[in-house]
């Protein structure tokens, strides 16, 4: 069965651009959680969808913004960059229950110039 | 904040056990533990969870306290390639996939 797929795997923006990347969860997988990895700050949860809604959200500023679509692909946009937004930004699939493992994407590393 | 505290690093020497501890004193009745591991610039790895009881499988062990205030993953036989960051985690909610990981433990496996 294939893995979790990003795209695309890097990407360069310059700041007060917007940026789209791209979750392809495991076949028959529900759930897509997003993820931004800094060194000083760690991993940090940004959303979850479920069946196409939101049904976790973490701390971060309303510039960052999800989807999913009927077939549980997931694009999450990041809105007007700043510089500490680059990160590598990773995607999980999740069959979505209470004691489901994720398995993650290999991420994709966003440089904001 | 993560709930839970690991040591920073770790060794162990290749071929031995690894014990890698884990705090959760604030653990709820209906939370799991979960551990996952980070290769240097690959996603976060599954390896493991439970919930009271002690569960294994074909990469390690997870021993949870009776009063499951804390845990320890073991890897049996650690080779080179299970140097990694390793993260014990605490479901924050009942439901949902918001898992807060913390700093981690960073285990180097020695030759």
């Amino acid at each position: 069965k294939a893995g979790v797929t990003q795209t695309p795997r890097y990407l360069i923006k310059t700041r007060g651009q917007q940026v789209t990347l791209s979750c392809s969860p495991i076949s028959g997988h529900r759930s897509v959680s997003w993820y931004q990895q800094t060194p000083g700050q760690g991993l940090q949860f940004l959303f979850e969808y479920f069946s196409e809604t939101q049904r976790n959200k973490g701390n971060f500023p309303g510039r960052f913004s999800g989807r999913q679509f009927s077939n549980s692909r997931s694009e999450m946009n990041v809105s007007t960059l700043e510089l500490g937004d680059s990160a590598l930004y990773l995607c999980a699939s999740s069959l979505g229950g209470n004691d489901n493992e994720q398995f993650f994407g290999p991420g994709t590393r966003l440089t904001v110039l | 904040d993560a709930k839970t505290t690991q040591p920073p690093s770790m060794d162990c020497a290749e071929g031995r056990a690894a014990n890698l501890p884990c705090n959760h004193s604030t653990i709820s009745g209906n939370e799991y533990v979960y551990w996952y591991r980070q290769i240097h610039s690959q996603g976060p790895q599954y390896i493991i969870h439970g919930l009271k009881n002690n569960e294994t499988n074909e990469m390690a062990s997870l021993i949870i306290t009776e009063d499951r205030k804390s845990s320890t993953l073991i890897l049996p036989h650690a080779t080179l390639r299970d140097t990694a960051v390793y993260y014990c985690i605490v479901r924050v909610d009942g439901y949902g996939q918001n898992f807060v990981f913390g700093p981690g433990t960073r285990l180097s496996v020695l030759p």
